[in-house]
C-alpha cells in the first residue's frame, strides 16, 4: 500500500531534549515536505527537500533541522525543543515538487513539549 | 500561485449532494485546481485536481466554469464520515512553490 508514515504518533517531552520524528515514504517520491499545525494559523511549512541531499527552509524553520540521505526517509530534528514547538506535524511527499502533483501527507505526529 | 477564498462553514444532509464551491478569480491558464480535505487531526487527504475540464473520480467531481474563476467539489452522496475541512488549492503546473492551505471550508454532514 502506498503511504507516508511517521514516528512517533504522540510525544510528550521535556525542553532542551533533542528529539527526532522519522517520516518515510514508499512511492519513490522525489519531494518531501515537513509541515506544523496550530489552531488558527493552518498549516505552515517548515522544511522541504526536493531530492536527495537537496533541502530548503520554509516558512517556519527555526529549532527545526532535516536531512534527506536517502530518497524514502526525511526526518525532522529538533535539537532543543521548546514549549513552542508544541503543535501536530505532518510529512508529505509528492513524486516531483511541481503544481501538477499531488501530495501525500503522513497521518501526524503531536508533540508536546513541556 | 493564485489566491481562493472559501465560504468558512456548510452543513449537508446525510445522503444529499454536498457541493462545495471555491473562487480563484485570479487564476492563469497553467494553474490546476486541486482539493483535499482534512478530518479531524488526520493528515490532510488529496481528493481531486483538475485543469478546465470537469473531473470526476472514486471519491467526488469537481467542476470548473468556463471562465476558471470558480470551481465545485462535488460529493454525491454525503456521509458522516465526510464531516472535515476542505480545501481548495491553485498550483501551476510547472510551480515549484509550496502548497498554501487557506482556512478552508469546514463541512459538517448532518444525520
Amino acid at each position: 500500500e502506498a503511504q507516508v508514515t511517521q514516528n512517533p504518533r504522540y510525544l510528550i517531552t521535556v525542553t532542551g531534549k533533542k528529539l527526532t520524528v522519522t517520516c518515510s515514504q514508499n512511492m519513490n517520491h522525489e519531494y518531501m515536505s515537513w509541515y506544523r499545525q496550530d489552531p488558527g494559523l493552518g498549516l505552515r511549512q517548515i522544511y522541504y527537500s526536493m531530492n536527495v541531499e537537496v533541502t530548503d527552509k520554509g516558512d517556519v524553520p527555526e529549532g527545526y533541522k532535516v536531512s534527506r540521505k536517502e530518497k524514502r526517509n526525511f526526518p525532522l530534528i529538533l535539537e532543543s525543543p521548546s514549549p513552542n514547538q508544541t503543535s501536530l506535524y505532518f510529512c508529505a511527499s509528492s513524486l516531483t515538487g511541481q503544481g501538477s502533483y499531488e501530495q501525500y501527507f503522513g497521518p501526524g505526529t503531536r508533540l508536546t513539549v513541556t | 500561485d493564485a489566491k481562493t477564498t472559501q465560504p468558512t462553514s456548510m452543513d449537508c444532509a446525510e445522503g444529499r449532494a454536498a457541493n462545495l464551491p471555491c473562487n480563484h478569480s485570479t487564476i492563469s491558464g497553467n494553474e490546476y485546481v486541486y482539493w483535499y480535505r482534512q478530518i479531524h487531526s488526520q493528515g490532510p487527504q488529496y481528493i481531486i485536481h483538475g485543469l478546465k475540464n470537469n473531473e470526476t473520480n472514486e471519491m467526488a467531481s469537481l467542476i470548473i466554469t468556463e471562465d476558471r474563476k470558480s470551481s465545485t467539489l462535488i460529493l454525491p452522496h454525503a456521509t458522516l464520515r465526510d464531516t472535515a475541512v476542505y480545501y481548495c488549492i491553485v498550483r501551476a503546473k510547472t510551480s515549484y512553490d509550496k502548497v498554501i492551505f487557506g482556512p478552508g471550508t469546514s463541512l459538517s454532514v448532518i444525520p
